[in-house]
């Protein structure tokens, strides 16, 4: 079975350039997660998806991160400005169903993302 | 706010001896999830505890799940350094997943 596939791996840009993370989730699974992780730290939620709808996004900085998850598949994560805090893993997941308990999560290997 | 204590943030020993890493919390969790990331990579589900005061192993793993399903310890018995990892545990409460921040477990040969 494919895992969480992300693009690209790794990412430079300089302060207010623009930068798009795309993810493609376990084929079938209805939930997809972006996860913001800063060294040193847990996994922040970003947004969370239950097929094409938003289910969670109170902690995207919605003046300059935005998501889609178009057809309920596939995903991006685009940040315009990109600030130098913005320098970290960017996470997709993707579960059967985010909303069982003890639901497991498959994560991607990251995207990740430095801006000087 | 919900939160989720890790501790120790940082832990080096010798491999071969033990070790136990805790997660702890004010707030009740449905299930209690324990997770390890390798560098470069993303996390990785170790084992999910649901009922309070459960325990799972998972080889020289043991993972407890507290009565008031507030906290939960991981034990590594003889660690070896293929254990080397950030450990991290994730509760779920109202259909979220609160993260704790992770032990950064290293084991030197």
């Amino acid at each position: 079975e494919a895992g969480v596939a992300q693009s690209p791996r790794y990412k430079i840009i300089e302060k207010r350039q623009s930068v798009a993370f795309w993810c493609n989730p376990i084929s079938g699974h209805a939930t997809l997660y972006w996860y913001q992780q800063i060294l040193g730290q847990g996994p922040k939620l970003l947004i969370q998806f239950q097929n094409n709808g938003v289910v969670d996004d109170s902690q995207l900085p919605k003046d300059r991160f935005s998501a889609e998850r178009l057809k309920g598949v596939d995903s991006t994560l685009k940040i315009q400005p990109a600030k130098l805090e913005d320098s970290a893993v960017y996470l997709c997941a993707s579960s059967p169903s985010g909303s069982r308990v003890g639901n497991t999560i498959y994560f991607g290997e990251g995207s990740w993302l430095t801006v000087v | 706010t919900q939160l989720l204590e890790q501790s120790p943030q940082f832990l080096s020993i010798q491999e071969g001896e033990n070790l136990t890493v805790y997660c702890n919390s004010s707030s009740v969790f449905s299930s209690l999830q324990w997770y390890r990331q390798e560098p470069g990579e993303g996390p990785v589900l170790l084992v999910t505890v649901v009922t309070g005061g459960e325990v799972k192993k998972l080889k020289r793993l043991t993972f407890q799940f507290g009565d008031a399903r507030k906290d939960s310890s991981l034990h590594i018995t003889a660690a070896q350094p293929g254990d080397t990892g950030l450990y991290l545990c994730a509760g779920a409460s109202n259909y979220q997943l609160i993260w704790g921040a992770g032990t950064k477990l290293i084991i030197k040969p």
